[in-house]
């Protein structure tokens, strides 16, 4: 049972570019969860997918991210015009279940490092 | 406002003796308490984790302790080894939320042979 999948590993772009960060959850996990982390802190909740589903966004910046988790394939986690700040480690959890489940043991992936320049 | 606190971003321990990571909370709607463990350019790995209801949980050489009346916990690792020379995270779920962890920055804990 292979673990969360995040590709790729490490990315860099210029100013202005766009980044697609990729998660694949584990086999049965229908529920995906971002977060960031910048130098020297802890880990930031970005956002909350379900199949098809945006459950809770409240993490992520209003304006140039966005992320998706479609029917088929992975989650992706999609930044528009990326700047010097966006450089970060973004990580991807995914869990069975979600709201209402006590014991939810969230899985992670390895993390795309984003470092822009 | 950060809402979890690890006020200690390292600790040095000997190797077999006793580590205790601290971590505080101000949101009293938090009703569950995780700790994860992290290599460099490794994802978080689940450690250990505590419900509200309770105020110890153990789990081999790793005891997470919970004080809710002073919004504190603990993990006390028992004995220590090198192996365990890592980054810590506490982490919360509020009821009633997404069930999205809001975490603490983080104690380096180095274990020395």
């Amino acid at each position: 049972n292979a673990g969360v999948m995040q590709n790729p590993r490490h990315l860099v772009r210029r100013r202005g570019q766009e980044a697609r960060l990729r998660c694949s959850p584990m086999k049965g996990h229908s529920h995906v969860y971002w977060y960031r982390q910048l130098p020297e802190e802890g880990l930031k909740f970005m956002v909350y997918l379900q199949k098809e589903n945006i459950i809770d966004e409240s993490g992520m910046p209003k304006e140039r991210f966005s992320a998706e988790f479609p029917k088929e394939g992975p989650s992706i986690l999609r930044i528009q015009q990326v700047v010097r700040g966006d450089s970060a480690a973004y990580f991807c959890a995914s869990s069975p279940s979600g709201t209402g489940t006590m014991n939810t043991e969230a899985f992670f992936g390895q993390g795309t490092r984003l470092t822009v320049v | 406002d950060q809402q979890v606190k690890q006020n200690s971003p390292s600790l040095s321990v000997q190797e077999g003796r006793i580590s205790i990571l601290n971590c505080d909370y101000t949101n009293s709607m938090f009703d569950y308490f995780l700790w994860y463990k992290k290599y460099p350019a490794e994802g978080p790995t689940f450690l250990i984790s505590i419900s509200s209801i309770k105020d110890k949980n153990e789990d081999g050489r790793f005891t997470v302790f919970l004080n809710k009346s002073a919004k504190h916990l603990s993990l006390h690792i028992v004995p220590s080894q090198p192996g365990d020379s890592a980054v810590y995270f506490c982490a919360a779920i509020r009821a009633g939320s997404a069930r999205q962890l809001t975490f603490g920055s983080g104690t380096q804990l180095t274990v020395l042979p």
